[in-house]
């Protein structure tokens, strides 16, 4: 079963506009962490966000913000007034703590594509 | 924030070339490193967890004879792709963690695309 699902492969919004990218994930941890990562066209992934399974208070950043939701198991990461530079691949990801170490799941990823 | 760099960036060698590709965290120790393949438009896929002075583990159905890991510092960490064929053509991408804590982020290298002939 998949550990993190991003529903969403591809979406194409106008610049300017709102766009939120789904995350829902699966665990039976108490005590665990989600993460959200930016992978431009050339590749490199960059950290944005890491959030305890403690803190469901919602993050914004800039025109960026993080709506989490223990109740249905969702961490939506949502772009206001996209623009051009948004265009990328997000991935969502989840580290729960075990036994032999930690484990570090990713989602298959959303392209966003951010048109002018 | 802490800094993670990989080399080369970019590779394209002929078939039957071994290809070195070096992973080192720059500004903080890495007592694990993470390799991960990814294909175009696909998610990133665990290759292996290397583990400074002991063997990596290997992700089910990884080739430990065709993916030679070392991680011989606390801030090295290298793949040498063995005898490499077209099929291996791929994104490379090596990541860190600060310690091996569930809190912390991995940081990723920037990749390195690999192309073989």
């Amino acid at each position: 079963a998949q550990k993190v699902t991003q529903a969403q492969t591809e979406i194409s919004v106008v610049e300017k506009e709102d766009v939120t990218l789904d995350c829902v994930y699966e665990t039976r941890d108490t005590t665990y962490y989600l993460f959200w990562y930016k992978q431009p066209p050339s590749g490199e992934l960059v950290f944005l966000i890491r959030r305890n399974s403690f803190d469901e208070q919602n993050e914004i950043s800039g025109r960026y913000s993080w709506n989490f939701q223990k109740s249905t198991s969702s961490f939506n990461f949502t772009i206001t007034a996209s623009q051009v530079v948004d265009s990328a691949v997000y991935f969502c990801a989840l580290s729960e703590q075990t036994n032999t170490g930690n484990q570090f799941y990713f989602g298959t990823g959303t392209s966003l594509t951010v048109i002018p | 924030g802490a800094v993670v760099s990989q080399h080369p960036s970019r590779v394209i060698c002929k078939s039957g070339t071994s290809v070195k590709i070096e992973c080192r965290s720059l500004d903080f120790q890495a007592t694990t490193m993470f390799w991960y393949r990814q294909f175009p438009k696909q998610s990133l896929m665990l290759m292996a967890t290397s583990n400074e002075g002991s063997k990596a583990t290997y992700e089910q159905g990884v080739e430990k004879d065709k993916f030679l890991i070392n991680h011989a510092s606390l801030t090295l960490s290298t793949l040498t792709v063995t005898s490499a064929h077209p099929e291996d053509s791929s994104f490379y991408i090596c990541s860190a963690r600060d310690f091996l804590s569930a809190a912390q982020p991995q940081h990723f290298g920037d990749g390195t695309r690999l192309s073989i002939l």
